[in-house]
């Protein structure tokens, strides 16, 4: 079974903090991937990765960054937290293939910027 | 621009009935769907997935039809559980789109016992 962890399910940070959200998962999975859901707007891809030190943006990347020094590892960043970015952070991954390959979510982090 | 969405943001069915999740598409490339369900405070899991030289697929109490002239997909449950309950996403792929997922906003099921 593929295993994703998240660091922390739940999170309060002040408006301008430096906040890290980790992901690690243990299948040897290639790709990596960071979404927010929030209500009525399902979920959002923030940023992908296919390989380590490799990085892409997804739809909405703006105020946000990552970093994939090791593959089983992917870390969201937000370098100035504000409060619209409270939210439900979920990381996933997937297996490399042509096209379709399933993702596998982790658990997410309930991040509250105050 | 939403290419995936679930109009229906909310289902109540009764325990044991059939419960029809619909979500349309507007991107021809998609050729690959998937529904995933989510329990509050948990990460969505994988429920079933169809690829579209198909038109339908089963697994156990589940079934995804897809019509792709209409760009319209559907998830049926039968019968439906109590513990059917979650919300469930839809979600496309295409082909060489960096296995990127899109997903639509999601229908709240209640099954009512």
């Amino acid at each position: 079974d593929v295993k994703v962890t998240q660091s922390s399910r739940y999170l309060v940070k002040r408006t301008g903090e430096k906040v890290f959200l980790e992901c690690v998962q243990d299948m040897d999975h290639e790709n990596m991937f960071w979404y927010r859901q929030d209500p009525g707007l399902g979920l959002r891809l923030i940023y992908f990765s296919y390989d380590v030190k490799m990085k892409e943006k997804g739809d909405i990347p703006e105020g946000y960054s990552v970093s994939r020094e090791k593959k089983e590892r992917f870390s969201l960043i937000l370098e100035s937290a504000s409060t619209n970015q409270t939210s439900m952070y979920l990381c996933a991954t997937s297996d490399q293939g042509l096209a379709g390959e399933t993702q596998y979510f982790g658990p997410g982090t309930r991040l509250l910027v105050l | 621009d939403q290419q995936v969405k679930q109009n229906s943001p909310s289902l109540s069915v009764q325990e044991g009935r059939i419960s029809i999740l619909n979500c349309d598409y507007t991107n021809s490339m998609f050729d690959y769907f998937l529904w995933y369900k989510k329990y509050p405070a948990e990460g969505p899991t994988f429920l079933i997935s169809i690829s579209s030289i198909k038109d339908k697929n089963e697994d156990g109490r589940f079934t995804v039809f897809l019509n792709k002239s209409a760009k319209h997909l559907s998830l049926h449950i039968v019968p439906s559980q109590p513990g059917d309950s979650a919300v469930y996403f839809c979600a496309a792929s295409a082909v060489g789109g960096a296995n990127n997922l899109f997903f639509g906003t999601g229908t709240r099921l209640t099954v009512i016992p």
